[in-house]
């Protein structure tokens, strides 16, 4: 298995820029999570989804949208892109099918600037 | 939801057992606390979860106090490879949302 996969690892943006980053996972998880992780700082939760056509918002949405029509890719859209999105982003799944098995596996990260 | 402090950062020897401390005194019945680390800068990785028992993997143990208001990972026997920011994280079990703080910065030294 190739785990989470996400592409593009670098982007850098001009201000008012739009673009998907994308994440793929191909272990039939249901539940996939988009973080964004600024410099010396902890993930925070933007957007969750718990299964293909229902997504929730995290703790830091605005600015982004996200899509669920399959179970394996969940991509996160940035519209007008601004300098407060320069973070890197990680996209994550899990399998929760009870609480002993909520681990989240994560990709390796897209690294975004704007400028 | 239950907030986690850890200390900024922490050195241990090459070999010795890591000990990361984690306080979680307003954690609830229901919350389980969870470890991840971040090996620089890759994403998160899984490393352990307990409610009240001790916990052992094949990659650490997990000691959680009878109060359950703390916590200690440890890493029996650490290598180089092991130095990275260790996240204790207290999950709701009534959501999904890890609320991620700071971490231990963890520096294994020859």
């Amino acid at each position: 298995n190739a785990g989470v996969t996400q592409t593009p690892k670098f982007r850098i943006l001009k201000i008012g820029q739009s673009m998907t980053l994308q994440c793929t996972q191909d272990m039939n998880h249901n539940y996939m999570y988009w973080y964004r992780q600024d410099p010396g700082m902890g993930l925070k939760l933007i957007y969750y989804s718990v299964g293909a056509g229902i997504t929730d918002k995290g703790e830091v949405p605005n600015g982004y949208n996200v899509s669920r029509s399959t179970t394996e890719d969940f991509p996160l859209r940035l519209e007008l892109a601004a300098p407060s999105q320069t973070s890197v982003y990680f996209c994550a799944s899990s399998f929760n099918r009870d609480l002993r098995e909520r681990e989240q596996f994560f990709g390796p990260g897209t690294r975004l600037t704007v400028l | 939801d239950a907030k986690t402090t850890q200390p900024t950062s922490m050195d241990c020897a090459e070999g010795r057992a890591a000990n990361l401390p984690c306080n979680h005194s307003t954690i609830s019945g229901n919350e389980y606390v969870y470890w991840y680390r971040q090996i620089h800068s890759q994403g998160p990785q899984y490393i352990i979860h307990g409610l009240k028992n001790n916990e052992t993997n094949e990659m650490a143990s997990l000691i959680i106090t009878e109060d359950r208001k703390s916590s200690t990972l440890i890493l029996p026997h650490a290598t180089l490879r092991d130095t990275a920011v260790y996240y204790c994280i207290v999950m709701p079990w009534s959501n999904y949302q890890l609320i991620w703080g700071a971490g231990t910065k963890l520096i294994i030294k020859p």
